[in-house]
């Protein structure tokens, strides 16, 4: 079975710091994998995806990889009150053509004003 | 815009009495997913197809069924719903699988009288 892990939370930081949330993944293989916000009743929203060891940088979303250590994870700079969310680590799944994806159970993460 | 849709928002139904949700996309995509997301938990795939081609998880209850007619719709048929299978019900797409990231609909929350 494979198995994706986060940092069970709950995260708080207050405004305007640093958030860091880590996943890592057993499927040795995985080439892909995919940061999903998840807002309280509602569907999970793509945010950030890797496929290559090292950093990847989207506006304040920094997700990091490193497939040695089979570790993934995303920061979150100058965090905001409604970043205030669920964040969902997904890993694809190496034999599978059809993208099947394996997800954390998710770290919620609270900014505070 | 093009999107994933998914109706209807909130679904109620009786023990027992059969169900269909909807999804629907406009992103042209070959792969359509089905998730089952209960509360603080990962979301779990039921089914996935590759344009006709269906693929059914081994752990799916066998009272759930998926059609997909044409490229665009999808549908989840749950024959007699249990009270265990209220949760929310989240449709994805992705262009071709593989390492493609997953593009979820709003979902649609299922609640068992």
């Amino acid at each position: 079975q494979k198995e994706v892990e986060q940092n069970s939370g709950p995260l708080s930081v207050p405004e305007g710091a640093i958030a860091s949330l880590n996943c890592t993944y057993s499927d040795r293989g995985s080439q892909s994998f995919f940061w999903y916000r998840q807002y309280s009743g509602k569907s999970p929203e793509l945010i950030m995806f890797i496929y290559s060891n090292g950093d990847k940088e989207d506006g304040r979303f920094t997700a990091q990889l490193n497939k040695a250590s089979q570790y993934v994870s995303l920061l979150i700079r100058d965090s905001q009150p409604s970043d205030s969310a669920t964040y969902l680590c997904a890993v694809n799944e190496e034999s599978s053509t059809l993208g099947r994806l394996y997800f954390g159970r998710g770290t919620q993460l609270t900014v505070w004003p | 815009d093009a999107m994933v849709i998914q109706n209807p928002r909130y679904q109620v139904t009786q023990f027992g009495k059969p169900v269909t949700l909807s999804c629907s996309q406009t992103l042209n995509h070959n792969v359509m997913y089905w998730y089952q997301q209960k509360s603080s938990q990962a979301p779990k795939l039921l089914f996935h197809y590759y344009d006709k081609d269906f693929n059914n998880e081994a752990d799916t209850p066998d009272n759930f069924q998926s059609r997909r007619p044409n490229t665009s719709f999808c549908f989840l048929d749950i024959r007699s719903p249990g009270l265990g299978d209220a949760a929310m019900y989240l449709c994805a797409t992705s262009f071709t699988g593989g390492n493609q990231p997953q593009h979820f609909g709003d979902g649609t929350r299922l609640s068992i009288l």
